[in-house]
């Protein structure tokens, strides 16, 4: 069983679409993160969920909305895309949050907005 | 800002030699560093954290870490083709706060 998984893979759409990424874990942890990983590999935090309570928002776009239906999920809907959004987003998720965290990865959903 | 410094590479070393990648860091209060590897195409996946000044020590990796310097490494021993890829540096400070990761290093070790 995959731990943490997300889907789709691949997303390719429209400026100005409305799409959503979904992201599940089985590993029991109690904190989620939505990473953002650019074309040049730089991977930066936009959202933190623990035991769905949103910990860490950073400057991110109202465009972008998480939701944790309960620990085990975190969704991303992205409105009125833009060309800027294309990269890799990363869903991850630890055990708990604190200085000890270690993240496990999901496999990336890779966003083309053309 | 607080940022997380790496230099880009690509970084060549031949194979069985010792890969040596940098770290350095702006906020004093960090508390804990990890290394990930991160393969073209794949997701980081952690492979060393520490926490306290000194050397830590995993199979073929070894993490420094020296705070007063604010500088992490990571060394890879008896370096081979598998371990091409690019290492991400990520350094946290305890609580509510984000793993900020550096840009990463790219490794190529050839055969």
């Amino acid at each position: 069983d995959t731990a943490v998984s997300q889907t789709p893979k691949y997303l390719v759409t429209q400026m100005g679409n409305d799409k959503s990424i979904k992201c599940e874990q089985n590993l029991g942890h109690d904190t989620m993160y939505w990473y953002k990983q650019d074309s040049k590999k730089f991977l930066k935090i936009m959202f933190s969920y623990n035991n769905k309570e949103l910990i860490i928002n950073e400057t991110v776009p109202n465009r972008f909305s998480p939701k944790s239906p309960d620990k085990a999920h975190l969704n991303l809907h992205i409105n009125s895309l833009e060309l800027g959004d294309s990269a890799v987003y990363f869903c991850a998720s630890s055990q708990v949050p604190g200085a000890n965290e270690k993240l496990f990865f999901g496999s990336g959903t890779q966003l083309s907005v053309l | 800002q607080k940022e997380v410094e790496q230099n880009s590479g690509p970084l060549s070393v031949p194979e069985g030699a010792i890969a040596s990648l940098n770290c350095t860091y702006s906020d004093r209060g960090s508390q804990s560093f990890f290394w990930y590897r991160q393969y073209s195409g794949k997701s980081p996946e952690l492979i060393m954290f520490i926490y306290s000044n000194g050397d830590k020590e995993d199979g073929r990796f070894t993490a420094q870490l020296n705070k007063a310097s604010q500088y992490v490494s990571l060394l890879i021993r008896d370096s081979q083709p598998s371990d091409s890829a690019t290492y991400l540096c990520a350094v946290k400070r305890a609580g509510n706060t984000p793993l900020v990761f550096g840009k990463g290093t790219r490794l190529s070790v050839i055969a």
